[in-house]
């Protein structure tokens, strides 16, 4: 099935600095890669997706691409701020998992002011 | 907006115990999921359900069971709780169109 590698594990940048977490998927039927964010004690949140018949998206001071051929996927953000603390969590859509999402390890940032 | 609703939030269960996990959505959504979140391990897929009436097995499936008692509620059950089932239980929904999935508050249980 999908299995889905997430690097790094933890990131720790200054304020105003830039973070890049990266993904790779297995799976090259996969066609949607939402990005999540989770604060500690609540639930993952969506922040940002992207299809594979889109290169990158972007939203504010966040963007992902994505690579279809060499089947990864990287979260960009910019100019960050100590409220982007948190952990986040790539994942694909497999489908020989129906609709469910696999997910990475996740990578916890750490923005120090 | 109630969204998806899990219960309980917290509980303890000694091992060897059952117990079952509640979920409920109002969103009107075909699939269903339950995601289990250790440390390290990010979210886990446990079980699933794309419609009423259909389960499948997922990741983690051992020690587990599920029922889609109708569209709205899928519960999560274990039979014989092992301290090895200690985590965090994500109950989540969405559509079956590929869009996102949209998750609970979560449930935090302790298996002693």
């Amino acid at each position: 099935g999908e299995n889905v590698e997430q690097h790094p594990s933890t990131l720790s940048v200054q304020e105003g600095d830039s973070a890049v977490i990266k993904c790779t998927y297995s799976d090259s039927a996969s066609n949607y890669f939402p990005w999540y964010k989770q604060e500690l004690g609540k639930r993952p949140q969506l922040i940002i997706d992207i299809r594979s018949n889109v290169g990158e998206k972007k939203d504010q001071r966040i963007a992902v691409t994505l690579n279809k051929t060499a089947k990864h996927f990287s979260l960009h953000i910019t100019e960050t701020q100590p409220e982007d603390s948190a952990v986040y969590f790539c994942a694909a859509r497999s489908y020989q998992a129906g609709t469910a999402l696999i997910f990475g390890k996740g990578t916890t940032l750490s923005v120090s002011s | 907006n109630a969204g998806v609703t899990q219960t309980p939030k917290f509980q303890v269960l000694k091992t060897g115990q059952s117990m079952t996990l509640q979920c409920a959505q109002d969103m009107n959504h075909n699939s269903m999921y339950w995601y289990r979140q250790d440390p390290g391990m990010g979210l886990r897929l446990i079980y699933y359900s794309a419609s009423e009436g259909t389960t499948d097995k997922g990741e983690v499936p051992n020690g587990y069971n599920v029922s889609r008692l109708n569209k709205r509620e899928f519960s999560l059950r274990l039979e014989s709780a092992a301290p090895s089932q200690t985590s965090v239980y994500f109950c989540a929904s969405g559509t079956n169109s590929g869009n996102t999935i949209y998750f609970g508050e979560g449930s935090w249980l302790t298996v002693v």
